[in-house]
């Protein structure tokens, strides 16, 4: 089945405590990124990237890290998270940003940092 | 950069009318327009979108059209039914370039029975 699958999908944690929210896709997509969901704000773009080692700033990038060693895997890192980073996160891959626009989401990670 | 304004934040339309939905953007180089809905709980798919070069795209009880002149597209739902409460987010990006998708701020829509 064609997914993108993010892990973990509930995460409590507390203010400075380093985590990795995972995303993995198996459509063989080239392009991935990262968005956080906020009430009253949308869809904010963190980081996208457009292909392996590839990675470039979205709207709202402070606080956060991206990796891209392989293509089928985007891990969003937050090195030291604090509380205004406590949101609805979102994976999302396409095909490529030439021929095609679809975003194809994760199921979302909710976050919570205390 | 790109912005994009939606309206309204949320609508509340009788079931079997027609729902509508507003959005502008501001890069007049943006030429890719999708439409997604997010249902309570679940992740944003997308239902429609629409390229530069038409004005008008339908798909059954949905379509979309856009105005490049005003930098503004619309969503139509007609004969809404209770599956269509969602929240609808518009957005607009460069299609055909290493580019940001700006995504507009959400649509509550809810269908009274």
């Amino acid at each position: 089945e064609a997914q993108v699958t993010q892990n973990p999908r509930y995460l409590i944690t507390v203010t400075g405590k380093k985590l990795t929210v995972t995303c993995s896709q198996n459509m063989n997509h080239e392009y991935m990124s990262w968005y956080r969901q906020d009430p009253g704000l949308g869809l904010r773009q963190i980081y996208y990237s457009m292909n392996v080692e590839v990675t470039d700033k979205g709207d709202v990038p402070e606080g956060y890290k991206v990796s891209r060693k392989e293509k089928r895997n985007f891990p969003l890192i937050l090195e030291s998270p604090s509380p205004n980073q406590t949101s609805l996160y979102f994976c999302a891959s396409s095909l490529d940003r030439i021929n095609t626009g679809e975003l194809f989401f994760g199921e979302g990670s909710r976050l919570t940092v205390l | 950069g790109e912005n994009v304004e939606q309206h309204p934040s949320t609508l509340s339309v009788q079931e079997g009318d027609s729902a509508v939905i507003k959005c502008t953007y501001s890069d007049s180089a943006s030429n890719y327009f999708p439409w997604y809905k997010q249902e309570l709980g679940k992740r944003p798919q997308l239902i429609i979108d629409i390229r530069s070069n038409v004005g008008e795209k339908k798909d059954q009880r949905i379509a979309v059209t856009l105005n490049k002149t005003a930098k503004h597209f619309s969503l139509h739902i007609t004969e809404t039914q209770p599956e269509d409460s969602a929240v609808y987010f518009c957005a607009a990006s460069l299609y055909s370039s290493a580019s940001k998708i700006i995504f507009g701020s959400g649509t509550r829509l809810s269908i009274r029975p």
